[in-house]
């Protein structure tokens, strides 16, 4: 069966630091890759989408890239955090035509 | 584009109860699927139902089931037997087909909040 594994699961980063939130999916080949952000006691954000290795779609423009080195690996980065990127982090996987299955998600507080 | 549009910030049911979530959708798309994902406060996203457009036939897994109505782009969640497991943020969304090649991405509503009271 596939699992998606997210990590970490709390993280709390000073302003100007980086970022780098990472995701894996197992038991799957060639899944597409979605990060969403969540602001707090709001909707989930789309922030960026992945189709294959190298592959990147960016939705908003943002403060933060993402990059898919291998097949199931997505890495959400930043070189410079700002306070308005806090929120929950969470990375997602699908096939064709199925459901997005959610990883536990990252809680990013920058102070 | 899609949009998504759930009117009911938060909702109260008794345990045991039935209680039902509306969501209304627009797309310009003729083929596209909805769900609905329950956020506890784990804040983990679990999906708890889904409905392929081009099915007449409203979907039901156990104490869920849903209410489509395709020409209203209408699609209600109605939670039978109500839980305090029950108990979460209850997020309706929207996804266009996929090609090969393409990511359908999936568009969300703001959510209800689901209170169980025993």
């Amino acid at each position: 069966s596939q699992t998606i594994h997210q990590w970490p699961a709390t993280l709390v980063q000073p302003v100007g630091s980086p970022l780098s939130l990472e995701c894996t999916v197992e038991g799957t080949s060639n899944p597409n890759l979605y990060w969403y952000r969540q602001a707090a006691g709001r909707g989930l954000q789309l922030l960026f989408y992945s189709v294959g290795i190298g592959q990147i779609s960016s939705e908003v423009p943002q403060n933060l890239s993402a990059s898919r080195p291998q097949d199931r690996q997505f890495i959400l980065s930043s070189k410079k955090l700002l306070l308005s990127d806090s929120g929950f982090y969470l990375c997602a996987w699908s096939l064709r035509n199925s459901p997005l299955h959610f990883g536990n998600g990252t809680r990013l507080t920058v102070t | 584009a899609q949009t998504v549009t759930q009117s009911q910030p938060e909702m109260s049911v008794q345990e045991a109860e039935t209680v039902t979530l509306s969501c209304t959708y627009d797309t310009s798309e003729s083929d596209y699927y909805l769900f609905w994902y329950k956020q506890p406060p784990s804040r983990q996203m679990i999906l708890v139902i889904r409905q392929e457009a081009y099915k007449q036939q409203n979907a039901t897994e156990n104490r869920f089931s849903v209410n489509f109505q395709k020409a209203a782009k209408s699609f209600s969640l109605k939670i039978s037997d109500s839980q305090l497991g029950d108990a979460a943020m209850y997020f309706c969304a929207s996804k266009g087909p996929t090609n090969t090649g393409t990511a359908s991405k999936l568009t969300f509503g703001t959510g209800t909040r689901l209170q169980v009271t025993l």
